[in-house]
């Protein structure tokens, strides 16, 4: 079973309108943290925002917010006033405590490429 | 002041060859690790060290090895390329709580011809 999905391969908005990136998870561990990323088509990668599993306000960064539901296990990412230079690739991505103690890596979902129309 | 840097950024090479990636971060985190994003742009952990020390190895052919001299870096270096190992890979860091962001460096395209 995957353990990010995002349903939503490809999205076409408008400008200035705002977007909804949809992300669902899929962990039994009770503290984890939750990631989006951003890759325009020049291919780096761009930390947008993230939520920890405690955290109880949903973060904002900017244009940009998580609305965190724990319950349904959904991290969706919000675009306010979207921009043409929003146009890209957007990932969410979860990290879980290492079973071993320590760090680990980052699980991603496969991405949604959204393209901001003028 | 290029916080996560990685050399180079783009690789052509024959099949068969040994060939490096160079990772360093000046972030002054714990952690380090590579990942491999396909042509379907799915990115997928391959390594991480925290201290010198391996504490994830996914299930990678053993062709590829990650080498750490200090914390700072960790190069990527990989034996008898085939034509499936391209891909662009990342190099990140994070500290080494859990929920800590990890920090990508720009990426290198790896071409296997």
């Amino acid at each position: 079973a995957q353990k990010i999905t995002q349903t939503q391969p490809g999205m076409f908005v408008q400008e200035k309108e705002a977007v909804t990136l949809d992300c669902t998870y899929d962990t039994s561990d009770q503290s984890y943290g939750l990631f989006w990323y951003k890759q325009p088509s020049s291919g780096e990668m761009i930390f947008l925002i993230y939520q920890g599993s405690y955290d109880e306000q949903n973060a904002t960064e900017g244009r940009y917010s998580l609305n965190f539901q724990k319950a349904r296990k959904s991290a969706n990412l919000v675009i306010s006033a979207s921009q043409l230079g929003d146009s890209a690739m957007y990932f969410c991505a979860m990290r879980e405590p290492h079973s071993g103690g320590g760090a680990d890596g980052l699980t991603f979902g496969k991405g949604t490429h959204l393209i901001i129309q003028p | 002041d290029t916080a996560v840097s990685q050399t180079p950024k783009y690789l052509v090479t024959q099949m068969g060859n040994d060939k490096s990636i160079k990772c360093e971060q000046n972030l002054g985190h714990d952690t380090m690790y590579w990942y491999k994003q396909d042509s379907k742009k799915f990115l997928k952990i391959m390594f991480s060290y925290n201290n010198k020390e391996l504490i994830i190895n996914e299930t990678v052919p053993n062709r590829f090895s990650p080498k750490s001299p200090d914390k700072a870096h960790l190069n990527l270096h990989i034996n008898s390329l085939e034509l499936g190992d391209s891909a662009v890979y990342f190099c990140a860091s994070s500290p080494l709580i859990s929920t800590d962001t990890q920090y990508f460096g720009p990426g290198t395209r790896l071409t296997v011809l």
